[in-house]
């Protein structure tokens, strides 16, 4: 059964430390996405890529926030330095295209800063 | 700004009754549109879709209305089930984007 990871699925840190969060898409998909979610926003698109090749990352704060792909198998969230507003949850997904079944997202890394 | 819009944080529905959830848009250019369901713990996962050429899809329990001019779509689960109580998402995409943008979610309970 094809699935997305993400890791680590929890992560305490103290404000101002750097976290980086993980994502191995499904073998095959070629469009990953990074979403966020608050009480407040529901789930807040961050960045997308297709092909790895970053297409939108407008609502990521370009101050502190980066979204990479390596390689096609690997996405990464970085945030540096973190603060205790960017408590939420994570979210990566991946698939081929919007249409049909949409995406499929991993579990999700929640995310505490202190 | 909010493209897609959930005004009803929680529902709360008995079992066997209908659920009927609901879901406005301001883009005029989204043009499909997805459920998804949420449980505790773990990422969204697919319900079901609509596309803007119809105004209905149903699938077991589960159908979707689409009123285009109102910007409006609704899902209805019929009869609902204990197991049902999850976090509904509706998202929607443009045709010329991959790109889905989602509501605040809304809170579904089904008790006894």
């Amino acid at each position: 059964d094809a699935r997305v990871t993400q890791t680590p699925r929890h992560k305490v840190t103290e404000m101002g430390q750097e976290v980086t969060m993980r994502c191995q898409p499904i073998l095959g998909h070629n469009t990953v996405f990074w979403y966020r979610q608050t009480m407040m926003q529901g789930l807040e698109l961050l960045a997308y890529f297709r092909n790895r090749a970053p297409l939108d990352d407008s609502g990521m704060p370009k101050d502190r926030f980066s979204a990479e792909m390596p390689d096609a198998t690997l996405a990464t969230l970085k945030i540096q330095p973190s603060e205790p507003r960017d408590s939420a949850v994570y979210f990566c997904a991946s698939g081929l295209t919007a249409q049909g079944y949409g995406y499929t997202f991993g579990s999700g890394t929640r995310l505490t800063v202190v | 700004d909010q493209q897609v819009k959930q005004n009803s944080p929680s529902l709360s529905v008995q079992e066997g009754r209908i659920s009927i959830l609901n879901c406005d848009y301001t883009n005029s250019m989204f043009d499909y549109f997805l459920w998804y369901k949420k449980y505790p713990a773990e990422g969204p996962t697919f319900l079901i879709s609509i596309s803007s050429i119809k105004d209905k899809n149903e699938d077991g329990r589960f159908t979707v209305f689409l009123n285009k001019s109102a910007k409006h779509l609704s899902l209805h689960i019929v009869p609902s089930q204990p197991g049902d109580s999850a976090v509904y998402f509706c998202a929607a995409s443009a045709l010329n984007t991959d790109k889905l943008i989602f509501g605040t979610g809304t809170r579904l309970q089904v008790f006894p």
